[in-house]
């Protein structure tokens, strides 16, 4: 497609269920980059790829979180047993080559409502 | 520990005015700082900055970097509502490949 599109765009849950969110990158871009944003916060890093690897996974807040790349292409982002907490819009980004001058392109996000 | 601090958090101005934002950082070894404009979802890309004193400019949108003193400006002219909405600024530290977010400028242009 021509854009990052990213799937559900709203997903209400309870809490201690799992969710899965999914990101479609732009065709091409090597790189894929998941970022979360709480109400008015800035956007926190949690995971970036490049390809199918994930060489820094430092900012996924807990083991609850991971996060897979299949195909160089669909990234999941998967949250096991929900909390209140993680309630935030979770941005997925893609970019040509990762880093090294390249800017970010984003998702219109998912919203993440735990009840 | 690598941050980004921006300024004001909020501004409201009327159509017409000019604004300055800013954008101010401490990461180890800089390669790059982007500005973003997020109005309801996706924050879409403004500029990218790797070299001080270059303005990059896109019709009334510039900005440029400060190496030296670690910062960099957003200026908007002639504001419309349009313009309206959370202004992000990142810095890339070399070798990360990590974007590093400020909070943003929220800017609300009344007609």
């Amino acid at each position: 497609g021509a854009g990052v599109s990213q799937s559900p765009s709203n997903k209400v849950t309870e809490k201690g269920k799992d969710v899965e969110l999914r990101c479609d990158p732009i065709s091409g871009h090597t790189a894929l980059y998941w970022y979360r944003q709480s109400l008015g916060q800035g956007l926190e890093f949690l995971i970036y790829f490049q390809g199918n690897s994930a060489p820094d996974k430092s900012g996924l807040p807990s083991d609850r979180f991971s996060a897979e790349r299949t195909g160089g292409s669909v990234s999941t982002l998967t949250i096991q047993r929900t909390q209140q907490e993680d309630s935030a819009v979770y941005l997925c980004a893609s970019s040509l080559w990762g880093g090294l001058n390249s800017p970010l392109h984003f998702g219109n996000g998912t919203r993440l409502t735990v009840t | 520990e690598d941050k980004v601090v921006q300024s004001p958090l909020s501004l409201v101005v009327h159509e017409g005015d000019t604004v300055t934002l800013n954008c101010s950082y401490e990461v180890t070894n800089f390669r790059s700082l982007l500005w973003y404009k997020q109005e309801k979802k996706a924050p879409t890309f403004l500029f990218m900055l790797t070299s001080s004193g270059i303005e990059k400019k896109s019709g009334r949108l510039s900005s440029i970097l400060d190496k030296k003193e670690l910062f960099s400006i957003l200026n908007i002219t002639a504001t419309q509502t349009g313009d309206s909405a959370v202004y992000l600024c990142a810095v890339e530290p070399s070798g990360t490949y990590k974007y590093i977010f400020g909070t943003g400028t929220r800017l609300k242009v009344l007609a």
